[in-house]
């Protein structure tokens, strides 16, 4: 299993530019979810999904869209991106439908918008 | 609303000594689970525990062990004999309720083991 996987590792945007962070997983999981990580901040929730076809906002979605049409994949959309969104973006997913159980993360793309 | 505190930004010690890193956390909500996840240099998140609000019990894992109190609303992490790979930032995090609306982590802290 390549567990879940996150592509780019590293992008530079410019103001107002457009993109879509990828994750995928291969462990059947349910629950998908996106964190950023700011320093000083710990991790904080910007989206999730409780399964194919089911999305949510979590506590800092402005400025970012998902979809879900596959349990795979769950991708990050940054409409039009702002200095504000430079940071360090982890998806992560879990066996537990609920989102209780451990969640495992993926390496991180690591984002920087001037 | 839920919180989790983890007061300590920073630690030094130096290897072999033991360390403690506490978490504290707030919630309204009978269920609930904690969590604690290492970040080490390379940046990927490794988790290490997970544990229900109804299982008091202490674990303990080789050199690391874990101490839930529920009367102190603490889950605190102890690193028996430390040594340089534990260098890394400990995150504490919680979950509570439905559970589906993610894990509130706290700040972290950032661990330093000198040789």
């Amino acid at each position: 299993n390549a567990g879940v996987t996150q592509t780019p590792k590293f992008q530079v945007l410019k103001t107002g530019q457009s993109m879509t962070l990828q994750c995928a997983q291969d462990m059947n999981h349910e629950y998908m979810s996106w964190y950023r990580q700011d320093p000083g901040m710990g991790l904080r929730l910007i989206h999730y999904s409780v399964g194919a076809g089911i999305t949510d906002q979590g506590e800092v979605p402005n400025g970012y869209n998902v979809s879900r049409s596959t349990t795979e994949d769950f991708p990050l959309r940054l409409l039009s991106a702002a200095p504000s969104q430079t940071s360090v973006y982890f998806c992560a997913s879990s066996y537990w439908r609920s989102g209780r159980g451990e969640q495992y993360f993926g390496p991180g793309t690591r984002l920087t918008v001037t | 609303a839920q919180k989790v505190t983890q007061a300590q930004t920073e630690i030094s010690v130096v290897e072999k000594e033991d360390v403690t890193l506490d978490c504290v956390y707030e919630t309204r909500d009978t269920t609930y689970y904690l969590f604690w996840y290492k970040q080490p240099p390379s940046g990927e998140l490794v988790f290490l525990i997970r544990r229900n609000s109804f299982d008091e019990q202490n674990e303990i894992s080789g050199r690391y062990s874990w101490n839930f109190q529920k009367s102190t609303s603490s889950f605190n992490f102890t690193i028996t004999a430390s040594q340089v790979v534990d260098s890394a930032v400990y995150f504490c995090a919680l979950t509570s309720g439905g559970g589906a609306d993610g894990l509130t982590f706290g700040k972290g802290t950032h661990l330093i083991i000198q040789p």
